[in-house]
C-alpha cells in the first residue's frame, strides 16, 4: 500500500524552512528519501533505519518514528537547488520500496 | 563510478514490435531493479533481481520480460505492448536488495507505444 505524503506541494522563498511528512500503514524497517528534478532520475538523499539515528544531507535532515510508522524530512534554510519532487520510500520486512505520491517543492529567490 | 546507464534514452514502438531496454552498472551492486514511472507519479516497482536471480515480480504483465545476464547488466524485453505502457522506465541498483542500502537510478528510457 502506498505511503501517505504531505503536503502535496510547497512554495518557499530562499532561506525558509519546510517539513515533509510520510506515514505508512505497515511496520517499517527503513525509510528512504529521494529527490527528483524535472526530466531527471530520482537522486538518493538519505536512509533512516529502524533503531538508527536522525540523518542529515547538507541542510536537509530527517527523522523516523518507528512506533508511529512515520518519517519527516526537514528542509532548513532552503536553497534554489532544493526545488524538485521529494519522495519517501518506506520499506517493510519485505524490503520493497513503495514510494509516496511525492511533494513538489518550489524555492523562489 | 556511481553511474547507472540506460539505453536507449527514447524509444517509440508499435504494439506488435519487440524491443529491449538495457541497463548497466559497474559499482559491484548485487541488486538491480526496474521501475515504471508515469508523469507526475512516483516510480512503481516492477522487478527486483538479487544476485542475478529474479526475487520480486510485482505482478507485471508477461509482455514485460526481465533478464539479468550477469551482475552488471539488466535487460527488459518488451513485446506486444499497449499504449498505456507508455512511461519512463527507470533502472536502479543497490549494494544488496535489503532496504538498508540506497538505490542509484539511471536516467531512464522514455517509452512511447503507438
Amino acid at each position: 500500500q502506498q505511503p501517505v505524503q504531505s503536503p502535496q506541494a510547497v512554495i518557499l522563498r530562499e532561506g525558509e524552512d519546510a517539513v515533509i511528512n510520510c506515514s505508512s500503514s505497515k511496520a517499517l524497517y527503513s525509510v528512504h528519501w529521494y529527490r527528483q528534478k524535472h526530466g531527471e532520475a530520482p537522486v538518493f538523499l538519505m536512509i533512516l533505519l529502524k533503531g538508527g539515528e536522525q540523518m542529515r544531507h547538507e541542510k536537509i535532515s530527517a527523522s523516523f518514528n518507528e512506533k508511529k510508522q512515520q518519517s519527516s524530512l526537514y528542509l532548513t534554510a532552503s536553497q534554489l537547488s532544493y526545488s524538485g519532487t521529494y519522495f519517501c520510500g518506506p520499506s517493510g520486512d519485505d524490503y520493497k520500496l513503495s514510494f509516496g505520491a511525492g511533494t513538489t517543492v518550489t524555492v523562489r529567490a | 563510478d556511481t553511474e547507472v546507464t540506460q539505453t536507449p534514452k527514447h524509444l517509440v514502438m508499435g504494439m506488435t514490435n519487440k524491443k529491449s531496454l538495457k541497463c548497466e552498472q559497474h559499482m559491484g551492486h548485487r541488486a538491480m531493479y526496474w521501475y515504471k514511472q508515469k508523469a507526475k507519479k512516483p516510480p512503481e516497482l516492477m522487478f527486483v533481481y538479487s544476485y542475478e536471480k529474479l526475487s520480486i515480480n510485482e505482478s507485471v504483465p508477461s509482455r514485460f520480460s526481465p533478464e539479468c545476464p550477469n551482475s552488471s547488466l539488466l535487460n527488459l524485453h518488451l513485446h506486444a505492448l499497449q499504449p498505456e505502457d507508455s512511461a519512463l522506465y527507470l533502472c536502479a541498483s543497490s549494494q544488496t536488495s535489503g532496504g538498508a542500502y540506497e538505490q542509484y537510478f539511471g536516467p531512464g528510457t522514455r517509452l512511447t507505444v503507438t
